[in-house]
């Protein structure tokens, strides 16, 4: 049962341009979104996040929108860079003060390719 | 550079071996995380503790377990190993007990990750 669902296995973009990975989610006690990048041999790298009581949250070149009611987030890379190539997860932390508070669900992850 | 350190960063061992990977948080964070990713199963939680105590539990298998010590470094112990559990084993950490809100305290950075590989 997989609650946070990123269905584009990879994304290939021209440099300069924008990047847009989604991300689907379909547990309603999530209530807190990140977004990670890992390059292969590292650990995950915190990269944005956005609580459910926004609908969008902006840092550089990277913005989070998230449309609660159709349990969807989606990452914009504006412009896309070549060092931005890498695996992206999406992942959900559910509600505060939960027997689960603290225990971050991913996504499966979209290869980013930014060809110069 | 996170701040989390993981030990070992490979590990080869054989069927029914028992292993332990280490992990020390950023200085100051109180929470330590543990997560399994595997070709199929992606980043999978499997336990937390925060300031000594267990916090929350995932799909951790009954053959591992995980404490975290005073100086709140942690350790996952891994038992009975199967072929199934080769992996990386990812360790993070956190200020707060959990991951919620705006507040930078939240934030679970990873470590690099120890790769297992039973054979």
């Amino acid at each position: 049962d997989q609650q946070v669902k990123q269905n584009s296995p990879s994304l290939s973009v021209q440099e300069g341009r924008i990047s847009i990975l989604n991300c689907d989610y379909t547990n309603s006690m999530f209530d807190y979104f990140l977004w990670y990048k890992k390059y292969p041999a590292e650990g995950p790298t915190f990269l944005i996040s956005i609580s459910s009581i926004k609908d969008k949250n902006e840092d550089g070149r990277f913005t989070v929108f998230l449309n609660k009611s159709a349990k969807h987030l989606s990452l914009h890379i504006v412009p896309s860079q070549p060092g931005d190539s890498a695996v992206y997860f999406c992942a959900a932390a559910p509600i505060a003060g939960g027997t689960s508070y603290g225990k971050l669900t991913f996504g499966q992850g979209t290869i980013l390719t930014v060809h110069p | 550079d996170s701040g989390v350190t993981q030990t070992p960063k490979h590990l080869i061992t054989a069927t029914g071996q028992r292993v332990t990977l280490r992990c020390s948080p950023r200085s100051g964070d109180l929470s330590v995380y543990w997560y399994q990713q595997s070709l199929d199963q992606g980043l999978q939680f499997l336990i937390q503790y925060y300031n000594g105590e267990e916090r929350a539990k995932g799909n951790i298998l009954e053959r591992f377990s995980a404490q975290q010590f005073p100086d709140l470094h942690s350790e996952l112990n891994l038992s009975s190993l199967e072929l199934g559990d080769s992996a990386l084993y990812f360790c993070a950490s956190s200020a707060s007990p959990g991951t919620s809100g705006d507040s930078g305290t939240d934030t679970q950075y990873f470590g690099p990750g120890t790769r297992l590989t039973v054979l």
